[in-house]
């Protein structure tokens, strides 16, 4: 059971190159969702999804996209990436998204953008 | 989601209790009180939760006042690898988890 597994670990991209980090997991959770944590400080959503076809924009959605094909799978997506999204990203998965479930995140996207 | 405040920092000795506070004055009987902790940049690991009830499970114990405005998470026997940022957080109907500043637990051997 190997949880929320994140790929890459580490990346480094040019400004304006675009790019997909995965995430998957394997717990057939319904609440799948995505965050950044800049140097000191907490985490801030960026989207996430309560069902596969089911997409909704967080706290700082800007410059990303996402869909949800599967139950299993949520990537994020880059565009045309920018400095200002050199960050830590991290994928959480609920049951439901609710209060009533913890969260279980990956091990975090390293992303570095020069 | 309720706002929570927490000491920025605190020490512990190790094999001693760790006692973290949080304040949550404005939590929705609705909200329930979550703990993670985060390892040196890892990903936040969830540690327990709690609604109304004084709750205990292998990692901790959590403890809510009757009025629910205030918790302590109580890790019992506290180890070098439990050296983390903790972050109290109030979790009601939103879809998402609102992380604060947290609370930098050093456990000093």
């Amino acid at each position: 059971n190997a949880g929320v597994t994140q790929t890459p670990k580490f990346q480094v991209l040019k400004t304006g190159q675009s790019m997909t980090l995965q995430c998957a997991q394997d717990m057939n959770h319904e609440y799948m969702s995505w965050y950044r944590q800049d140097p000191g400080m907490g985490l801030r959503l960026i989207h996430y999804s309560v069902g596969a076809g089911i997409t909704d924009q967080g706290e700082v959605p800007n410059g990303y996209n996402v869909s949800r094909s599967t139950t299993e799978d949520f990537p994020l997506r880059l565009l045309s990436a920018a400095p200002s999204q050199t960050s830590v990203y991290f994928c959480a998965s609920s049951r439901t998204g609710g209060a009533s479930y913890g969260y279980t995140f990956g091990s975090g996207t390293r992303l570095t953008v020069v | 989601d309720a706002k929570t405040t927490q000491p920025p920092s605190m020490d512990c000795a190790e094999g001693r209790a760790a006692n973290l506070p949080c304040n949550h004055s404005t939590i929705s009987g609705n909200e329930y009180v979550y703990w993670y902790r985060q390892i040196h940049s890892q990903g936040p690991q969830y540690i327990i939760h709690g609604l109304k009830n004084n709750e205990t499970n292998e990692m901790a114990s959590l403890i809510i006042t009757e009025d629910r405005k205030s918790s302590t998470l109580i890790l019992p026997h506290a180890t070098l690898r439990d050296t983390a940022v903790y972050y109290c957080i109030g979790h009601g109907s939103a879809r998402q988890l609102t992380f604060g500043s947290g609370t930098q637990l050093t456990v000093l051997p």
